[in-house]
Parts: C-alpha cells; structure tokens; sequence
C-alpha cells in the first residue's frame, strides 16, 4: 500500500518568513495530494491540494509543488503569520472506488511574532 | 449546512465497556470514513464506506465495526474498549470530483471524538 513520509515533524519560524514542508510516497499511482491544516481541538481542514496533471498550484500565500518522477510534493507558505500556527498533514491518494487517503504524520508549524 | 457533525465529543470508558461514536453528514456524499489520531502517527484509517450499503476495513480495523445506517450515517462502535483505543476519533465525507477524465477524493473532517479508555 501507499506510505507518506512528511518532514520536519516541528517547525518554527518568525513570522514574514517563509515555511516548507515536505513528503514524499511511494505508490506511483497516487495521482491526488492534498493538503490539511488542523488548529487544536478540531478537524483537518482542506488548504490546498493538487492533482498529478499539474507540477504547480497556487493559492495567495499557499502553494503547492509536485515532482511526480521523485514521488514528493511540497507546501509553501510565504509571508507567515501568527494565525497560520497549526498542524499541517499531507495526504497522497490514487483514484478509484476505494479512493483512500494516506496520511503523513504531521507538521507542528509555530509562527513566532 | 453543517458539514460533518460527530457526536459525543468526549468520552471516558472502562476497559471493556462498548460505544458506538455516530457520525452524520449533510452535503449528500457517497463516501464517508472513520479515522484515529494519535500523537506523531498522522491519521490512521479504520473502516470506510465507498456508498451505501458497502463497509471496508482500513488501515487498522482491529476492534473496531462499523455501520453505513443510509447515506448520511455511518457509525463506529467499539465492542469491547481496551487502553490501546484512547485515541481522537474523526469521521470524515468524500465526493468526488472528476477532471480530465480522472476521479479525485476532497475528504471533509467532522470535529472529532476524544476517547479514554482506562
């Protein structure tokens, strides 16, 4: 089955500056890879995702690479800001009737002001 | 339109007891599933209903079983409560999406069970 790795587990940056996170999979018919933000005490919220048929995706201070032939995909968010302080997850996912996510095990992202 | 609602929010149980954690969604999805969260391990899939009348095991499907009541419920129930099941319990609600020819999945989150189990 499909098996996401996601890096770093804890990041800390000042805010205005930029953060990456990164994963990477190992099933190549994942063709679907979204990105969660989950703030504490609730659900993963969808940010971001993108489909295989595209190596970038942008959404004002988010965005989104995707290297299919290195199997990894990374999130970017530029000009930070305390409210973007979270748990961020990836998830890779092939299409089909079964259409399940893998998640990676997380991202604690804290913007210090 | 509320989304994913899960019910109870928090619960204590003793080891041994039973539970069933009930999910419902408003948006007319065909899929829904049932994950875990522990610290440092991400979510883990338990069971998941492709449609209606259909159940499959996940991930980590072991004490657990689920009940796909119609399209708007499905429902989590654990026989038998062990310590190893403390855990924040999502439901989550998939429709799909199609783009050139291929189906995605866009899940949305329910705001979690909190379980102890002592």
């Amino acid at each position: 089955g499909e098996n996401v790795e996601q890096h770093p587990s804890t990041l800390s940056v000042q805010e205005g500056d930029s953060a990456v996170i990164k994963c990477t999979y190992s099933d190549s018919a994942s063709n679907y890879f979204p990105w969660y933000k989950q703030e504490l005490g609730k659900g993963p919220q969808l940010i971001i995702d993108i489909r295989s048929n595209v190596g970038e995706k942008k959404d004002q201070r988010i965005a989104v690479t995707l290297n299919k032939t290195a199997k990894h995909f990374s999130l970017h968010i530029t000009e930070t800001q305390p409210e973007d302080s979270a748990v961020y997850f990836c998830a890779a996912s092939s299409s089909g009737s079964a259409r399940q996510l893998t998640f990676g095990s997380g991202t604690q992202l804290t913007v210090l002001p | 339109n509320a989304g994913v609602t899960q019910t109870p929010k928090f619960q204590v149980l003793k080891t041994g007891q039973s539970m069933t954690l009930q999910c419902a969604q408003d948006m007319n999805h065909n899929s829904m599933y049932w994950y875990r969260q522990d610290p440092g391990m991400g979510l883990r899939l338990i069971y998941y209903s492709a449609s209606e009348g259909t159940t499959d095991k996940g991930e980590v499907p072991n004490g657990y079983n689920v009940s796909r009541l119609n399209k708007r419920e499905f429902s989590l129930r654990l026989e038998s409560a062990a310590p190893s099941q403390t855990s924040v319990y999502f439901c989550a609600s998939s429709g799909s999406s199609s783009l050139q020819g291929g189906t995605y999945n866009e899940q949305f989150f329910g705001p979690g069970t909190r379980l102890t189990v002592l």
